[in-house]
């Protein structure tokens, strides 16, 4: 019940179109879902988080989608950019201090000229 | 860029040897989570610290142990390491009294051979 579900494993997106990034969780305890960008060799930098009182959260080109009765969330990427290349991971928890993060098995993002 | 810092950056051991991977916490941040990341896969929990002592743990077998100090920071000890031990350590730290938003250093890459 623990398993957060991320798909898919890789995506090849065009400069300047839209990259979409899917989750699935199963705990609906969850109550905070981040995402995570990952460059090669670098630890996991926080993007955008959401927390289940809103459907969706924008910051800049970066949007979250949430839909809690389908326990789904989505990340969609604007104007797709060569430098948005990495891998991305979701993530949740319960929105509580101390609480470990349940990750997905992230997605490698390719954006193409 | 995270204020959180890992030491070493990478290491090298052979099987049944110990180790012990170091973390220094963001400024103001008490708490320290460990997250194993095997190659192509997303981070998995292996314990936290929440002032000097153990609150949380994964599936992780009792030769991976920790400590925190006073100062915040964090060892990460692992004992008669196995092959499947390879794999970047990462360290993140927040302060639960705000959020759970947790902040990753750059990791440490281990390799057994």
């Amino acid at each position: 019940q623990q398993q957060v579900k991320q798909s898919p494993q890789s995506l090849i997106v065009q400069k300047g179109g839209i990259s979409i990034i899917n989750c699935a969780y199963e705990n609906t305890a969850f109550d905070y879902f981040p995402w995570y960008q990952q460059f090669p060799g670098k630890g996991p930098a926080l993007l955008i988080a959401i927390r289940p009182d809103v459907s969706e959260k924008k910051e800049g080109r970066f949007t979250i989608s949430f839909n809690k009765s389908a326990k789904q969330f989505s990340l969609h990427i604007m104007d797709s950019q060569p430098g948005d290349s990495a891998t991305y991971f979701c993530a949740a928890s319960r929105d509580f201090g101390n609480e470990k993060l349940t990750f997905g098995t992230g997605t490698r993002l390719t954006i193409i000229p | 860029e995270t204020g959180v810092t890992q030491s070493p950056t990478h290491l090298i051991k052979t099987r049944g040897q110990q180790v012990t991977l170091r973390c220094s916490s963001q400024s103001g941040h008490n708490t320290v989570s460990w997250y194993q990341q095997a190659l192509g896969q997303g981070p998995q929990f292996i314990f936290q610290y929440y002032r000097e002592e153990e609150n949380g743990r994964g599936n992780f077998p009792p030769r991976f142990s920790g400590l925190q100090f006073p100062n915040y920071s964090s060892e990460l000890n692992v004992n008669a390491l196995e092959l499947d031990d390879s794999a970047l350590y990462l360290c993140a730290s927040s302060r639960p009294l705000d959020s759970n938003e947790q902040f990753f250093g750059p990791g440490t890459r281990l390799t057994v051979l």
